[in-house]
């Protein structure tokens, strides 16, 4: 099982340009979450979804949209790149009221 | 909605000796609080949970204690080695309880020396 993962593992955006990041789990796992990490504060949750087809915000989810439009993907699109989206991604799923598998993190760099 | 503190910040400690990081929370009604271990360039992993019903859990060196009055939780670490050295963060799972979600506190960069 390759538990997990995320696509791509680094980019770079010049301002205003799109992405999307690919989130695939392989655990057959309900729910899924988009994190971003910054230094000094944490883990803070972008997006979540509770199963296939929903989608919940998160703390920060202005500039993001997701979609879920399969059980094993989860993707986080951003629409707009602005220099205040410069982060490490995270993608996590679990079965729900426990353990949250993350994985490998996305480093994103928007000039 | 949910905020978690985290303190200290930076931590850092003798090895053989033992570590302590503290967390508290906003929501009472909050019932589910993990502990997650990130190393340099690499994942978080879950090291400990605790759950509301229980105010103390062990897992070999490390354990967590929950003060669900004062809202507040802590990790410990005894006889920490210098593979602890790691960024850890504590989160709590606020209400609705069935979407699972997690607020994390800010972390705690802990340094064993050898």
């Amino acid at each position: 099982n390759a538990g997990v993962t995320q696509t791509p593992k680094f980019r770079v955006l010049k301002t205003g340009q799109s992405m999307t990041l690919l989130c695939a789990q392989d655990m057959n796992h309900e729910y899924m979450y988009w994190y971003r990490q910054d230094p000094g504060m944490g883990l803070r949750l972008i997006h979540y979804s509770v199963g296939e087809g929903t989608t919940a915000k998160g703390e920060v989810p202005d500039g993001y949209n997701v979609s879920r439009l399969k059980k094993q993907n989860f993707l986080l699109g951003l629409e707009s790149a602005a220099p205040s989206q410069t982060s490490v991604y995270f993608c996590a799923s679990s079965s729900g009221f426990n353990e949250q598998f993350f994985g490998p993190g996305t480093r994103l760099t928007v000039l | 909605g949910e905020n978690v503190e985290q303190h200290p910040s930076t931590l850092s400690v003798q090895e053989g000796d033992s570590a302590v990081i503290k967390c508290t929370y906003s929501d009472s009604a909050s019932n589910y609080f993990p502990w997650y271990k990130q190393e340099l360039g690499k994942r978080p992993q879950l090291i400990i949970d605790i759950r509301s019903n229980v105010g103390e859990k062990k897992d070999q060196r490390i354990a967590v204690t929950l003060n669900k009055t004062a809202k507040h939780f802590s990790l410990h670490i005894t006889e920490t080695q210098p593979e602890d050295s790691a960024v850890y963060f504590c989160a709590a799972s606020p209400p609705p309880g069935n979407t699972g979600k997690l607020i994390f506190g800010q972390g705690t960069t802990l340094q064993v020396k050898p």
